[in-house]
C-alpha cells in the first residue's frame, strides 16, 4: 500500500528563521508526483510546491524548496525567512500516476511566533 | 486562474434532513472532481471520485447512498448529505482537475456541516 509519513505533529520557531518539515513516502511505482500543501486556519488548501519524481533537481519557490532523496523516497519541505503568515498546518502528498489519487500525510503544525 | 468554489461554506441542518453542497470550477472546465472530508486536525480523507457524465468512483467505507454525487457538467459537482445524522457533522473539501492541470488539484474552501 501506498503511504505518506509526516512525524513531526508540530513544529514551532521564531519568526524570520529556517524550518525543515520532513515527509517519506513508500510507492513501488516510478512514477508520480510529490505535493506540500498548507492549510491556514482559513482551511483554504493552498499548493506550496510541487516536485515530479522524473526530476533531480529540486523544486523551488521563492522562500519554500524542497530536498527530494528519491531513493530514500524523502522529500522534505525548507522555508527559509519564516513569516508569520507561515503559520498553518503543512500536508505533504504523493500522485501516483496509476490512479491519480492524492495520498495524503497526517499533517504538521507549523507555527511562526514573533 | 484555477479557482474553485463551495456553496454553502455554513449550513446548520436537523437530524433527518438532506444537504447539498455545490463544488463549481469558475474558470477551468473540471474532467475530475473529488470529494473530501475532513475531521478536527486531521488529514484529508478521500471520499469518492466524480468524472463528467459518469457514475462517481466511491471508495471503500462511504456509503454511496448517503453521500450521493453528481457531476452533471464540466463546472459542476453536488455532494448530497441524505437523511443527515449528527455523526455527518465534518469539514467537507471539493477539488477539481482539468485537463491541463498536470495532475495539479485545486481546492474549494469547504463547507462546514453541522447537523443537530
Amino acid at each position: 500500500a501506498q503511504t505518506v509519513t509526516q512525524s513531526q505533529p508540530e513544529m514551532s520557531v521564531q519568526e524570520a528563521e529556517t524550518v525543515t518539515l520532513s515527509c517519506t513516502y513508500d510507492t513501488s511505482e516510478n512514477n508520480y508526483y510529490l505535493f506540500w500543501y498548507k492549510q491556514p486556519p482559513s482551511r483554504q488548501m493552498i499548493l506550496v510546491i510541487r516536485q515530479e519524481a522524473y526530476k533531480q533537481q529540486n523544486a523551488t519557490e521563492n522562500r519554500f524548496s524542497v530536498n527530494f532523496q528519491k531513493a530514500a523516497k524523502s522529500f522534505s519541505l525548507k522555508i527559509s525567512d519564516s513569516q508569520l503568515g507561515d503559520t498553518a498546518m503543512y500536508f505533504c502528498a504523493c500522485l501516483m500516476d496509476s490512479n491519480y489519487q492524492l495520498i495524503w500525510g497526517a499533517g504538521t503544525k507549523l507555527i511562526i511566533k514573533p | 486562474g484555477a479557482v474553485v468554489s463551495q456553496h454553502p461554506s455554513r449550513v446548520i441542518c436537523k437530524s433527518g434532513t438532506s444537504v447539498k453542497i455545490e463544488c463549481r470550477s469558475l474558470d477551468f472546465q473540471a474532467t475530475t472532481m473529488f470529494w473530501y472530508r475532513q475531521f478536527p486536525k486531521k488529514s484529508l480523507m478521500l471520499m469518492a471520485t466524480s468524472n463528467e457524465g459518469s457514475k462517481a468512483t466511491y471508495e471503500q467505507g462511504v456509503e454511496k447512498d448517503k453521500f450521493l454525487i453528481n457531476h452533471a457538467s464540466l463546472t459542476l459537482s453536488t455532494l448530497t448529505v441524505t437523511s443527515a445524522h449528527p455523526e455527518d457533522s465534518s469539514f467537507y473539501i471539493c477539488s477539481a482537475e482539468g485537463a491541463s492541470s498536470y495532475n495539479e488539484q485545486f481546492f474549494g474552501p469547504g463547507t462546514r456541516l453541522t447537523v443537530l
